[in-house]
């Protein structure tokens, strides 16, 4: 079974631009998290979707969105993009709603805002 | 706020050493999660402990899940080089988002 994908991997972005992150679950997981890592804060939580419909929000600005599609497929977006948004952004997907259970995380897209 | 504090940031031992690394909280955790995460990869899930006092091993590796279900500690025996990288814990309590520790940066020079 193929693992949780994210695209791009890599990402070079200039203040004030928008970008949009995609994360593709391993088939047949319905909720995707989000989540930001950096050196200073760790892993911070963005959102959580399941079932296209967002479960839980991170204390994060509204310049972060996303959207689950109906194939579990998701999408980030930062608008208006600062330089203390560079980060890795990491996608985890699992099975059902509990978010307590195990959490398969994708490679990570690496966002570098200049 | 839930905060998870690990100890100690860096770590950086002879192969063949042991070490245990420290994961702290004033909350109760329903659940306490390990993860490793190397460098250009995704975190991957160790091990779940669930019940205050538990102890799980994984070859070389012991989870610790304190009493109080507050802490938790991982102890690795005899480490090797493939033990490089970075070690997080994250606590789980009701349906809401796990906390993440800052984690733990091991190096194992061989």
């Amino acid at each position: 079974k193929a693992g949780v994908t994210q695209t791009p991997r890599y990402l070079i972005k200039t203040r004030g631009q928008q970008v949009t992150l995609s994360c593709s679950p391993i088939s047949g997981h319905r909720s995707v998290s989000w989540y930001q890592q950096t050196p200073g804060q760790g892993l911070q939580f963005l959102f959580e979707y399941f079932s296209e419909t967002q479960r839980n929000k991170g204390n994060f600005p509204g310049r972060f969105s996303g959207r689950q599609f109906s194939n579990s497929r998701s999408e980030m977006n930062v608008s208006t993009l600062e330089l203390g948004d560079s980060a890795l952004y990491l996608c985890a997907s699992r099975p059902q709603g509990d978010l307590r259970g195990e959490q398969y995380f994708g490679p990570g897209t690496r966002l570098t805002v200049t | 706020t839930q905060l998870l504090e690990q100890s100690p940031q860096f770590l950086s031992i002879q192969e063949g050493e042991n070490l245990t690394v420290y994961c702290n909280s004033s909350s109760v955790f329903s659940s306490l999660q390990w993860y490793r995460q190397e460098p250009g990869e995704g975190p991957v899930l160790l091990v779940t402990v669930v019940t205050g006092g538990e102890v799980k091993k994984l070859k070389r590796l012991t989870f610790q899940f304190g009493d109080a279900r507050k802490d938790s500690s991982l102890h690795i025996t005899a480490a090797q080089p493939g033990d490089t990288g970075l070690y997080l814990c994250a606590g789980g309590s009701g349906n809401t988002p796990l906390v993440f520790g800052k984690g733990t940066r091991l190096s194992v020079i061989a």
